[in-house]
C-alpha cells in the first residue's frame, strides 16, 4: 500500500532556532501534499497545501514566513518552522495524496515538535 | 463552509458491545466522506470510506452509511474488541484532490 514517512518523528529545540520536517512518499508520486497541525486532545487542523512545483497554499492565520513549505519533488515536501517559539510545539502531521486515486490521502505518523 | 460534527468522547465500552459513533457534516456539494483512525503513538489510518449517497463503507468489521438525507456518517461495530481502542475521525472532502476537513475525533477505550 501507499507509505508516507515522516522524519525525524520527535524533535526538540530551542527557542528562536529553525527546524525542519520531512515527507516522503515512499511508493508513489504525490502531487499534492498537505500539511496538519494537531493540538493535544483536539483534531487536525490544515496548515497548508502544497503542489509539486508551485508555491503552498496556506490557510488563513498561518504564517507563511513562519511555516515554510517545500514540495521540490513528487516524493518530497518539507515544513520548515523558522525561528520556533513554545507555542509552535505541537504534533505536526502530513498526508500525501497520489494522482492515481484523488479522493484518499495517504498519512505520515507525524512529528511531535517541541520548543523550549 | 463545510464542517464535520462529531459526537464528543470520551467512549468508554466492555469488549463486546455494539458500537456507535455518530458523525453528521454539512457541505455544500457533494463530498467524500471518511473514518480514519489514530491508534496510540501513530499516524491516521484510512478506516473506510463513502463517495457518494447510499454508498456504505466498511472494513475490519466497521461500517458507515453515507446518507444525504440526515447529512450523516455514523461509524458502528457489532462487536468491539480491546485492539479497537483509538481515536477515530471522521472527515469529508469537497472533492477529489482536496483537503479534508475533520471532526474533533472520539476517543473509543474498550476494556476487557
Amino acid at each position: 500500500g501507499a507509505v508516507v514517512s515522516q522524519h525525524p518523528s520527535r524533535v526538540i529545540c530551542k527557542s528562536g532556532t529553525s527546524v525542519k520536517i520531512e515527507c516522503r512518499s515512499l511508493d508513489f508520486q504525490a502531487t499534492t501534499m498537505f500539511w496538519y497541525r494537531q493540538f493535544p486532545k483536539q483534531s487536525l487542523m490544515l496548515m497548508a497545501t502544497s503542489n509539486e512545483g508551485s508555491k503552498a497554499t496556506y490557510e488563513q492565520g498561518v504564517e507563511k514566513d513562519k511555516f515554510l513549505i517545500n514540495h521540490a519533488s513528487l516524493t518530497l515536501s518539507t515544513l520548515t518552522v523558522t525561528s520556533a517559539h513554545p507555542e509552535d510545539s505541537s504534533f505536526y502531521i502530513c498526508s500525501a495524496r497520489s494522482v492515481h486515486t484523488p479522493y484518499e490521502q495517504y498519512f505520515g505518523p507525524g512529528t511531535r515538535l517541541t520548543v523550549t | 463552509g463545510d464542517s464535520v460534527t462529531q459526537m464528543e468522547g470520551p467512549v468508554t465500552l466492555s469488549e463486546e458491545a455494539f458500537l456507535t459513533i455518530n458523525c453528521t457534516y454539512t457541505a455544500t456539494g457533494y463530498p467524500s466522506l471518511f473514518w480514519y483512525v489514530q491508534y496510540p503513538g501513530e499516524g491516521l489510518q484510512l478506516l473506510l470510506k463513502a463517495t457518494k449517497a447510499d454508498d456504505k463503507g466498511s472494513n475490519k468489521g466497521f461500517e458507515a452509511t453515507y446518507r444525504k438525507e440526515t447529512t450523516s456518517f455514523h461509524l458502528e461495530k457489532g462487536s468491539v474488541q480491546v485492539s479497537d481502542s483509538a481515536v477515530y475521525f471522521c472527515a469529508l472532502s469537497e472533492r477529489a484532490g482536496t483537503a479534508l476537513i475533520f471532526g474533533k475525533g472520539t476517543t473509543l477505550s474498550v476494556s476487557s
